[in-house]
């Protein structure tokens, strides 16, 4: 079973601030990784897929890289709508796993 | 509208059973596989199960295996999972979700909540 470890756990910014949030996974997923961001009180919604491509109606703001292990979701200026829990999983085999998320606080 | 609308939460005791439904509407169900997803409050997401659009195909977490049973009826544009022995750890808000065209999470109902105890 595969395993995503997002770090940090917590990313404590302020408005307008660059984020850099990580996922690592226990063994090569090639470039089959999404990215979601959850709100308090939503449900999920899905930002990046495939590593890198961003989805319907996702702003440019946001973007993702990496391939195999490593992968990287950057909010280029954090709006206070960007602030929320972000989570990355893959799609490789089964189970399907996400990761533990990142929560994305306002300093 | 495109969504998906959960329903069949509520309390249960252990031991005890329920069944989930998340109806679709705007788009044509029978050709997209579905999830269930679950998230005990405050915590993260885990998936729980998914089945095939002709539900051919149906996979299953090791923590729910033989005591969920997902399926759903094509014709009514609906998603079930039955949940039988439910356990205290099972208690979480189970979210449905489509597979979409680029074969990740792209539509997500608002959740139901299940609540095991006594």
């Amino acid at each position: 079973e595969i395993v995503l470890t997002q770090s940090p756990a917590t990313l404590s910014l302020s408005p307008g601030e660059r984020a850099t949030l990580s996922c690592r996974a226990s063994q090569s997923v090639t470039n089959s990784l999404a990215w979601y961001q959850q709100k308090p009180g939503q449900a999920p919604r899905l930002l990046i897929y495939d590593a890198s491509n961003r989805a319907t109606g996702i702003p440019a703001k946001f973007s993702g890289s990496g391939s195999g292990t490593d992968f990287t979701l950057t909010i280029s200026s954090l709006e206070p709508e960007d602030f929320a829990v972000y989570y990355c999983q893959h799609r490789d085999n089964w189970p399907l796993i996400f990761g533990g998320g990142t929560k994305v606080e306002i300093k | 509208e495109v969504q998906l609308l959960e329903s069949g939460g509520g309390l249960v005791q252990p031991g005890g059973s329920l069944k989930l439904s998340c109806a679709a509407s705007g788009f044509d169900f029978s050709i997209y596989s579905m999830r269930w997803v679950r998230q005990v409050p405050g915590k993260g997401l885990e998936w729980v199960s998914a089945i095939s659009g002709g539900s051919h195909t149906t996979h299953y977490a090791d923590s729910v295996k033989g005591r969920f049973t997902i399926s759903r009826d094509n014709s009514k544009n609906t998603l079930f999972l039955q949940m039988d022995s439910l356990r205290a750890e099972d208690t979480a808000l189970y979210y449905c979700a489509r597979r979409g065209i680029h074969l990740w999470f792209d539509l997500w109902g608002q959740g139901t909540l299940v609540t095991v105890s006594s």
